[in-house]
């Protein structure tokens, strides 16, 4: 079973209008985290914003936050005022379990959504 | 400071080749990781190591195989490749230690490919 699923292959926005990026999970770990990272064309991959299973508020970098509803399995990424920079395919991510002071995090991707900003 | 480099940029194998990606990080972290991404498809972790000496398997390890002799250095070696390796390699690396998010940072990718 997949799980990290985005449901968007490719999303169309126009520029400075605000845009949802879908991502739904599959896990039976209480503790785990989320990650959005963005993938430019040139291929290298940039870590956007990160939500703890336990965090109790909302995860916001700048432009970024990230619409967590637990119980629905969603972490969803809204971009707000889009620009043309942000085109660019974007990837959830989770890690299952704890945090550990000695452990690697895992991470399992979903397969992306390529957004493209139009002027 | 120049994060997570990664050599070659670009390969062509003939099936059966062999070769060995170098990864290197100066942000002196403890894990180091290795992904592949397929198309239309998201990264799948091959290989990771948490320490100098030690390494384990990932999602995808089979035909691969790596070493971490030193904590800067992660290599990631294909003994005979296949047409169905053909792919785009990532190195990551993340802190020890519960700093943040932990985030992986990622190095800028070497595209493979095995005819």
């Amino acid at each position: 079973a997949q799980k990290i699923t985005q449901t968007q292959p490719g999303m169309f926005v126009q520029e400075k209008e605000a845009v949802t990026l879908d991502c739904t999970y599959d896990t039976s770990d209480q503790s785990y985290g989320l990650f959005w990272y963005k993938q430019p064309s040139s291929g290298e991959m940039i870590f956007l914003i990160y939500q703890g299973s336990y965090d109790e508020q909302n995860a916001t970098e700048g432009r970024y936050s990230l619409n967590f509803q637990k119980a629905r399995k969603s972490a969803n990424l809204v971009i707000s005022a889009s620009q043309l920079g942000d085109s660019a395919m974007y990837f959830c991510a989770m890690r299952e379990g704890k945090l550990k002071a000695k452990g690697a995090q895992k991470l399992v991707f979903g397969q992306g959504t390529r957004l493209t900003i139009n002027p | 400071n120049a994060g997570v480099t990664q050599t070659p940029k670009f390969r062509v194998l003939k099936t059966g080749q062999s070769m060995t990606l170098l990864c290197a990080q100066d942000m002196n972290h403890e894990y180091m990781y290795w992904y592949r991404q397929d198309p239309g498809m998201g990264l799948r972790l091959i290989h990771y190591s948490v320490g100098e000496g030690t390494t384990a398997k990932g999602e995808v390890p089979d035909g691969y195989n790596v070493s971490r002799l030193k904590k800067q250095n992660f290599l990631l070696g294909l003994e005979s490749a296949a047409p169905s390796q053909t792919s785009v390699y990532f190195c990551a690396s993340s802190y020890s230690r519960s700093r943040g998010a932990g985030e992986q940072y990622f190095g800028p990718g070497t595209r493979l490919t095995v005819t």
